[in-house]
C-alpha cells in the first residue's frame, strides 16, 4: 500500500525557516518523481515544487512564488522527500501536501499524503 | 503557465440526480508523447486530495463507476451519474501535461 506521511509544519514568524519532510512507503521511491502542494486556509490546491528522480538527473522546479526562498531534495536511501523553506511569508501559511509525481506505471499525483501544517506569524 | 478555469464553482445537487463540471485549459493538453495528462482530483471535507480520474477518462483505483471523464485538447468534463451523500466536497481539475502543473478553482459539490 503506498503510503506518504508529511511532519515537521509548526508556527513560525516571519523570515524564519522550516523543513518539511516527506517519508514514503510501499513503492521503490527512487523510481519516481515527488511534488510538493500546499493549500492556503479555505482556498484551492498550489503546485509548489517538484523533484525528479535521480535518473532524470534529479533536477528540480518551483512555482514562481517560492523559487529563491524553497529547495526540495530527496533522500532515496530513506524514502523521503524534504521541502526546505526559508524566509517564510505570512503568505506562506498552509497546507503542505507531498504528492507522488511520474515514474514508472504510475499517473502524476496519483498518491497523496494528509499533509502538515505551516502557521506564518508574528 | 496553463490556466485551467472551471464551471460552475458550486453545484448544489439532489442525492440520486447527476452532476457535471466543466474544465477548460488555456491551451492543449496533448503531452509530446500522444497522452492528455488531465486528471480530475476529489476532496473531501477534511481530507487531501484524492485521484480520481486520470487521462481525462480512466477511473483510478477504487473509484466508483458512477464517475466519468471525458472531454480533449481545452475542453473537459466531470460527470457524476447519481450523486450519493459521500461525493460531497470539492473537484478540481489539474493539468500534469507539463510544469508547472495548475489547477482548476475548485468545484464545491454539495447537497440541496
Amino acid at each position: 500500500e503506498v503510503q506518504l506521511v508529511e511532519s515537521g509544519g509548526d508556527l513560525v514568524q516571519p523570515g524564519r525557516s522550516l523543513r518539511l519532510s516527506c517519508t514514503a512507503s510501499g513503492f521503490t521511491f527512487g523510481d519516481y518523481a515527488m511534488s510538493w502542494v500546499r493549500q492556503a486556509p479555505g482556498k484551492g490546491l498550489e503546485w509548489v515544487g517538484v523533484i525528479r528522480t535521480k535518473a532524470h538527473g534529479g533536477p528540480t522546479e518551483y512555482a514562481a512564488s517560492v523559487r529563491d526562498r524553497f529547495t526540495i531534495s530527496r533522500d532515496d536511501s530513506q524514502s523521503i522527500a524534504y521541502l526546505q523553506m526559508n524566509s517564510l511569508k505570512t503568505e506562506d501559511t498552509a497546507v503542505y501536501y507531498c504528492a507522488r509525481d511520474f515514474g514508472s506505471g504510475s499517473y502524476p499525483l496519483d498518491y497523496w499524503g494528509q499533509g502538515t501544517l505551516v502557521t506564518v506569524s508574528a | 503557465d496553463i490556466v485551467m478555469t472551471q464551471t460552475p464553482l458550486s453545484s448544489p445537487v439532489t442525492l440520486g440526480q447527476p452532476a457535471s463540471i466543466s474544465c477548460r485549459s488555456s491551451q492543449s493538453l496533448v503531452h509530446s508523447d500522444g497522452n492528455t495528462y488531465l486528471s480530475w482530483l476529489q476532496q473531501r471535507p477534511g481530507q487531501p486530495p484524492r485521484l480520481l480520474i486520470y487521462k481525462i477518462s480512466n477511473r483510478f483505483s477504487g473509484v466508483p463507476d458512477r464517475f466519468s471523464g471525458s472531454g480533449a485538447g481545452t475542453d473537459f468534463t466531470l460527470k457524476i451519474s447519481r450523486v450519493e451523500a459521500e461525493d460531497v466536497g470539492v473537484y478540481y481539475c489539474t493539468q500534469t501535461t507539463q510544469f508547472p502543473r495548475t489547477f482548476g478553482q475548485g468545484t464545491k459539490v454539495e447537497i440541496k
